[in-house]
């Protein structure tokens, strides 16, 4: 079974400009979470989708930070304009009813310069 | 309010030494899950395991163990005969059990290094 995959890995922008991430979860499962791992912490939630609708998005900093998942499979998130302190690794999870693990994908590696 | 505490940012022990990896964890919710994760270089992090609040059996699973004692709030890891795969940073995180949010609190992590 394939896992949560993510892409891209590794990307560096300037501050200012905008950058997507994309997620592809495993199949079937209805449940998609976007996390922020800044270097040295623990990954903090910042969006849990329900098939396409938004479950928690309380930590998301909506003024620059947005996400979607249409038709309930893949999922963008999206920061514009970015920050310094938005460098960070940005993990994409998954999970199926009736189970309580979270799969998390590879990550991807954002540096702001 | 919700917090998961690793109070040892690092650790370094030779191979075949056995190691604790501490977590403390804070919550108000009467049912919960605790859990803990791995994550090697290649930064993916890799589910190790999950206890619920209602069942303080300790677990064992070949060289790992896990100690979870609900009246210090503490859910321990221990690695028995470490190796240098075992090398990695280890999350130990909390859940509510209620529907819907199903957000993980994560501790800071421990980095564990073991040396040949």
């Amino acid at each position: 079974e394939a896992g949560v995959a993510q892409s891209p890995r590794y990307k560096i922008i300037e501050k200012r400009q905008s950058v997507a991430f994309w997620c592809n979860p495993i199949s079937g499962h209805a449940t998609l979470y976007w996390y922020q791992q800044i270097l040295g912490q623990g990954p903090k939630l910042l969006i849990q989708f329900q098939n396409n609708g938004v479950v928690d998005d309380s930590q998301l900093p909506k003024d620059r930070f947005s996400a979607e998942r249409l038709k309930g499979v893949d999922s963008t998130l999206k920061i514009q304009p970015a920050k310094l302190e938005d460098s960070a690794v940005y993990l994409c999870a998954s999970s199926s009813s009736g189970i309580v693990e979270q799969f998390f994908g590879p990550g991807t590696r954002l540096t702001v310069l | 309010a919700q917090k998961v505490t690793q109070a040892q940012t690092e650790i370094s022990v030779v191979e075949k030494e056995d190691v604790t990896l501490d977590c403390v964890y804070e919550t108000r919710d009467t049912t919960y899950y605790l859990f803990w994760y791995k994550q090697p270089p290649s930064g993916e992090l890799v589910f190790l395991i999950r206890r619920n609040s209602f069942d303080e059996q300790n677990e064992i699973s070949g060289r790992y163990s896990w100690n979870f004692q609900k009246s210090t709030s503490s859910f321990n890891f221990t690695i028995t005969a470490s190796q240098v795969v075992d090398s990695a940073v280890y999350f130990c995180a909390l859940r509510p059990i209620i529907q819907g949010a199903q957000k993980l609190v994560f501790g800071q992590g421990t980095r564990l290094t073991i040396n040949p």
